[in-house]
């Protein structure tokens, strides 16, 4: 089984600045297969990237990602004060077919 | 534009049955697997389960054993039962859809999300 771990568990942030979450594999994955996720307090999750790196529709540009293997990284440019949520990384797989990562919380500094 | 509909009972007895039904609306019923997601309170979440219009389903081996989702096409709604339910259980509860998109590769995501229902034992 395949565990994600993201890091940092907190990041503590102003509105402008840039946050940078990393989702780490135990081995190594296809980038096709890592996808991220917003889940605001009290929303369901909302989908970012998939394919580690193509923005869903409507999500802004500012969201972007990257990376490859074992080790992803979603890049928030600047901050606007609906971006501070909980970012969730995920792998689609064989077993289980679908895994999380722990979540990284993006608060206001 | 989907939209998925869930519902179903929120306060439950240790051993008792988990049963929530979603309903999908939008169509594009035939065409996704549609699975169940978990968080239990102040935690992550955890993939439950998930089925296609045909019946096939793959379940999180941790819940194989208790868990049973079932699809019923005429009404493009599937419904999740989780029998002998504990504490553990207590979370929040998603269904969602699964979508592929190819360019030069297949990639998976869930884009449609329901609002979740909240499940107590106690």
């Amino acid at each position: 089984e395949i565990v994600l771990t993201q890091s940092p568990g907190t990041l503590s942030l102003s509105p402008g600045e840039r946050a940078t979450l990393s989702c780490r594999a135990s081995q190594s994955v296809s980038s096709n297969y890592l996808v991220w996720y917003q889940q605001r307090v009290g929303q369901a999750p909302r989908l970012l990237l998939y394919g580690a790196s193509s923005r869903a529709t409507g999500v802004p540009d500012r969201f972007s990602g990257s990376g490859s293997g074992t080790e992803f990284t979603l890049t928030i440019s600047r901050l606007e004060p609906e971006d501070f949520a909980v970012y969730y990384c995920q792998l689609y797989g064989s077993s289980p077919r679908w895994t999380f990562g722990q979540g990284t919380r993006v608060e206001v500094k | 534009q989907v939209q998925l509909q869930q519902w179903g009972a929120g306060l439950l007895k240790p051993s008792e049955t988990l049963s929530l039904t979603c309903a999908v609306y939008g169509g594009s019923f035939n065409d996704h697997y549609w699975t169940f997601i978990r968080q239990p309170p102040g935690k992550g979440l955890e993939w439950i389960g998930e089925i296609n219009h045909a019946g096939s389903t793959t379940y999180n081996p941790s819940l194989r054993g208790r868990l049973t989702i079932s699809v019923d096409t005429s009404k493009e709604q599937f419904s999740l039962n989780l029998k002998f339910v504990t504490a553990a259980d207590t979370a929040v509860y998603y269904c969602a859809r699964v979508a592929g998109h190819y360019s030069l590769y297949y990639s998976y995501f869930m884009d449609v999300w329901g609002k979740g229902t909240t499940v107590t034992v106690s």
